[in-house]
């Protein structure tokens, strides 16, 4: 139980390119989903949270029309990185919990590469 | 400024030994300490910890959680190869209001030779 999907794995673009991530929770309902992004040999850093029907809210220094987030539906939350470059180039992760002070459950995780 | 700090950075052990975890933490409203497995991928939950005191098990890990101390220990016994990963140590803590978020530690990556 407990499965969030996250696609793509992979992506390399050209740079001023929009890329989009999807994140899924597969069984279970997820009324909040997390954005993170981890720098090698970092931890995770929490972008962005993003709940059902509502705005995400973003982390301090997080630009928020860099970062579009969505929460449509209560399994799917994407991520889109607008006119992306290089330094943009990253592993992002979601994750998802079902319901206040449960665990959360990660996404397989997206590496991002801008040329 | 709040935060966590996971001791050892990196550890190298042999197949059979028992190695132990540390993470400590410095954030307000402290709600719950949690553990996750990272392989090459999603970090995997493995445990979480409100009580002090209270000793969690799964298998060959587990963990418990001082309060008094802001501190929690993983412990592995009878360590296998497939126990190599990075082991991540977060806090939940309540930000304002409701909304509960993580705080993550720079991890710990254990290596088990053969």
């Amino acid at each position: 139980g407990a499965v969030v999907s996250q696609h793509p794995s992979w992506v390399i673009c050209k740079s001023g390119t929009s890329v989009k991530i999807e994140c899924r929770s597969l069984d279970f309902q997820a009324t909040t989903m997390f954005w993170y992004r981890q720098f090698p040999k970092q931890s995770l850093m929490l972008m962005a949270t993003s709940n059902e029907g509502s705005k995400a809210t973003y982390e301090q220094g997080v630009e928020k029309d860099k970062f579009l987030i969505n929460h449509a539906s209560l399994t799917l939350s994407t991520l889109t990185v607008t006119s992306a470059h290089p330094e943009d180039s990253s592993f992002y992760i979601c994750s998802a919990r079902e319901a206040a002070y449960q665990p959360q459950h990660f996404g397989d995780g997206t590496r991002l590469s801008i040329l | 400024e709040d935060k966590v700090v996971q001791s050892p950075l990196s550890l190298v052990v042999h197949e059979g030994d028992t190695v132990t975890l540390n993470c400590s933490y410095e954030v307000t409203n402290f709600r719950s300490l949690l553990w996750y497995k990272q392989e090459k991928k999603a970090p995997t939950f493995l445990f979480m910890l409100t009580s002090s005191g209270i000793e969690k098990k799964s298998g060959r890990l587990s963990s418990i959680l001082d309060k008094k101390e802001l501190s929690s220990i993983l412990n592995i016994t009878a360590t296998q190869t497939g126990d190599s990963a990075i082991y991540l140590c977060a806090v939940g803590w309540n930000s304002g209001g409701s909304n509960y978020k993580l705080t993550f530690g720079k991890g710990t990556l254990l290596t088990v030779n053969p």
